[in-house]
């Protein structure tokens, strides 16, 4: 059974980079059938998909946020990880990670970690 | 990118309501979209997957439907479990994109 697990630093102040880690367990990361996803969800708001890293480690990026965001993999401990550059209080949200195969939707989520950007 | 644009933004209803939420696309995504639930607090989970395929495990009193640009999602017999927020969302192509939402409450 696959279930992913967030981690991440809680507060961040702005201007700072927020660095997220996506721990992956009932299926290798290095999987040919899988797409590793970041989606964010404001307090109170919509869902916004960040962006991916393929099993071969390509990435596609969300235009809206691609000039700060990296998505990175660590095969060997079957993470994936979100680092954002420049926050401001706008990136205060919930993030959540999840897996999906090509032309599919999101079946499996993981909890999500809340991260305020607060001075 | 294409756009998603839910209706209503918020609709009342009672148990054993028949209720249905519309999804309009900015252009064609032919049946490359899915419907998720969400709780407060919880992450979304998903109840339709292209367009109109039952997510094994989900009530059948949930069903999917349309192709192109227009799409519906329909629960017959609203049941307690039922109020909670709904989204629509593509993947035809990028960015992968998100209705805005639509709260189900009690009437």
């Amino acid at each position: 059974q696959v279930h992913l697990q967030e981690s991440g630093p809680g507060p961040v102040k702005p201007s700072q980079t927020l660095s997220l880690t996506c721990t992956v367990s009932g299926v290798s990361l290095r999987s040919h059938d899988y797409y590793w996803s970041w989606i964010r969800q404001p307090p109170g708001e919509g869902l916004e998909w960040i962006g991916y890293i393929s099993y071969r480690g390509n990435t596609i990026y969300n235009p809206s946020l691609k000039s700060r965001v990296t998505i990175s993999a660590d095969l060997s401990r079957d993470q994936f990880s979100l680092t954002l550059t420049s926050v401001t209080a706008a990136d205060t949200a919930i993030y959540f990670c999840a897996p999906s195969r090509p032309y599919d939707a999101f079946h499996i989520w993981g909890q999500g970690t809340i991260v305020t950007v607060s001075s | 990118d294409i756009q998603l644009t839910q209706s209503p933004s918020t609709l009342s209803a009672s148990v054993g309501d028949r209720v249905t939420i519309t999804c309009r696309a900015s252009q064609s995504i032919s049946s490359w979209l899915a419907w998720y639930q969400q709780k407060p607090g919880k992450a979304p989970k998903v109840l339709i997957y292209k367009a109109s395929i039952l997510k094994s495990g989900v009530p059948s009193r949930f069903s999917g439907s349309g192709s192109g640009t227009d799409f519906a999602l329909t629960i017959n017999s609203l049941q307690p479990d039922d109020f909670a927020t709904y989204y629509c969302q593509h993947y035809k192509s990028f960015p992968w994109t998100f209705g805005q939402g639509t709260g189900v409450e009690v009437k």
